[in-house]
């Protein structure tokens, strides 16, 4: 079983759309990571966060440690926002990143 | 400020054959991570690299080596090469260790092993 998992994998929605992704992870954290990875590998950090909750424009990411969960929303989806999301955590002392297999989301006008 | 750059962006080498990557930090950065992407997957830490010395490694074979100069730019040297070595390498870079420091990411080495 892998130590981050995401859910879906896949997402496909209409322009507009409220989206959630969600991620579990099954060991202790000092942090956790949600990425942007668009086509051609380049990867962009969303939000870093260890507790409650971070707003960025149509952006929200929560995490509940006692649950060991965090999701990432998007608020009025847009076809920008397509693109891979990963979740990933810090598990160590060095900040090496442990990560999920990511959720492919893509928006249709 | 300039972000951080690796090169080369694409690269094809054939089995037994070795390979350098190279990244380059953000400026003001001592702290790089490389990271392994195959086809599908998310990434899988390879080793980091702390004012020149190896400061943690994941779960890759030896032939996996790494140097950190002292401007902080970074290489990965894969010896020996596989056909599943084939995948996306990534360097992140950051002003230190820990959970206080962003990791930024540069656009990533596209290796295909023949």
């Amino acid at each position: 079983k892998n130590e981050v998992e995401q859910s879906p994998q896949n997402l496909t929605a209409q322009e507009g759309e409220f989206i959630t992704i969600n991620c579990s992870y099954s060991v202790g954290i000092s942090a956790l990571h949600w990425l942007q990875q668009h086509p051609g590998g380049g990867i962009v950090s969303l939000f870093m966060l260890s507790s409650g909750k971070k707003k960025h424009g149509r952006l929200i990411a929560t995490i509940n440690i006692q649950e060991k969960h965090s999701s990432l929303h998007i608020t009025a989806s847009h076809p920008r926002d397509s693109a891979v999301y990963i979740c990933a955590v810090e598990a160590g002392s060095q900040g090496n990143l442990i990560f999920g297999k990511g959720t492919k989301l893509s928006v249709k006008p | 400020e300039t972000g951080v750059t690796q090169s080369p962006t694409h690269l094809i080498k054939t089995r037994g054959q070795q390979v350098t990557l190279r990244c380059s930090s953000q400026s003001g950065h001592n702290t790089v991570s490389w990271y392994q992407q195959a086809l599908g997957q998310g990434p899988q830490f390879i080793f980091q690299y702390y004012r020149e010395e190896e400061n943690g490694r994941g779960n890759f074979p030896p032939r996996f080596s790494g140097l950190q100069f002292p401007n902080y730019s970074s290489e990965l040297n894969v010896n020996a090469l596989e056909l599943d070595d084939s995948a996306l390498y990534l360097c992140a870079s950051s002003s230190g260790l820990g959970m206080y420091n962003e990791q930024f990411f540069g656009p990533g080495t596209r290796l295909t092993v023949l």
